[in-house]
């Protein structure tokens, strides 16, 4: 049974860069047919999107954090990261991470809803 | 950026009797060519992650008690569930997949009366 784990500092500093890896347990994180996500949610914003990556390293980014945003994929450890730079207050948030179904056509993969969680993280930025 | 709203904020709702939640997106997510309302609906429980209900606005997930039913179209959906049952106080969410960014609505609060 497919599981996702979020692993990574609970704290980071200010104008730091927050750095979360998702580990993907009994199963291939290796398909076509999903894009494996980051979410996060605090109580001042619900719940927001922050991109996404394929197998073959594809991503998607929410506009809002794409200036700060990076997500990688490594099919050998079966994980994919998030990085996010010059962290604000703002940011503390539970990140999850995510599987979706995808579709793909003509070069462009269209994402659809999340199947399978992580269990969160809770990331709080503070010096 | 498809903005997703919710109302009510939150009900209160007997246990045995029906709960409904509407949702509704700044623009249509019905995909003309293939008809389908690319429209997700998650609940989540305290300390939980949101769990996947409902895709394509009205298919159930497998494993997924048929007291909860999507439906609706275009910008208007809806999410019922018939008879409450005391597991089912959650915050539940909707989900628009249409385009990205991908958005959520702002979440409504499902308790006991």
């Amino acid at each position: 049974q497919l599981q996702l784990q979020e692993s990574g500092p609970g704290l980071v500093k200010p104008s730091e860069t927050l750095s979360l890896i998702c580990t993907v347990s009994g199963g291939s994180l290796s398909s076509s047919s999903y894009y494996w996500g980051w979410i996060r949610q605090s109580p001042g914003k619900g719940l927001e999107w922050i991109g996404s990556i394929s197998d073959s390293g594809s991503t998607y980014y929410n506009s809002s954090l794409k200036s700060r945003l990076t997500i990688s994929v490594d099919t050998s450890k079966n994980q994919f990261s998030l990085k996010l730079d010059s962290v604000t207050a703002a940011d503390r948030s539970v990140y999850y991470c995510a599987r979706h179904p995808c579709y793909c056509g003509n070069g462009v993969c269209y994402l659809r809803y999340f199947d399978l969680w992580g269990r969160g993280t809770l990331v709080t930025v503070s010096s | 950026d498809v903005v997703m709203t919710q109302s009510p904020d939150s009900l209160a709702v007997s246990l045995g009797e029906r709960a409904t939640i509407n949702c509704k997106s700044s623009q249509s997510v019905l995909y003309s060519s293939n008809n389908k309302n690319y429209l997700a609906w998650y609940q989540q429980k305290p300390g939980q992650p949101p769990k996947l209900l409902v895709s394509w606005a009205s298919t159930r997930e497998s494993g997924v008690p048929d007291r909860f039913s999507g439906s609706g179209s275009g910008t208007d959906f809806t999410l019922t569930i018939t008879s409450l049952q005391a597991e089912d106080v959650a915050v539940y969410y909707c989900q628009q997949y249409f385009t990205t960014p991908i958005t959520f609505g702002p979440g409504t609060k499902v308790d006991i009366k």
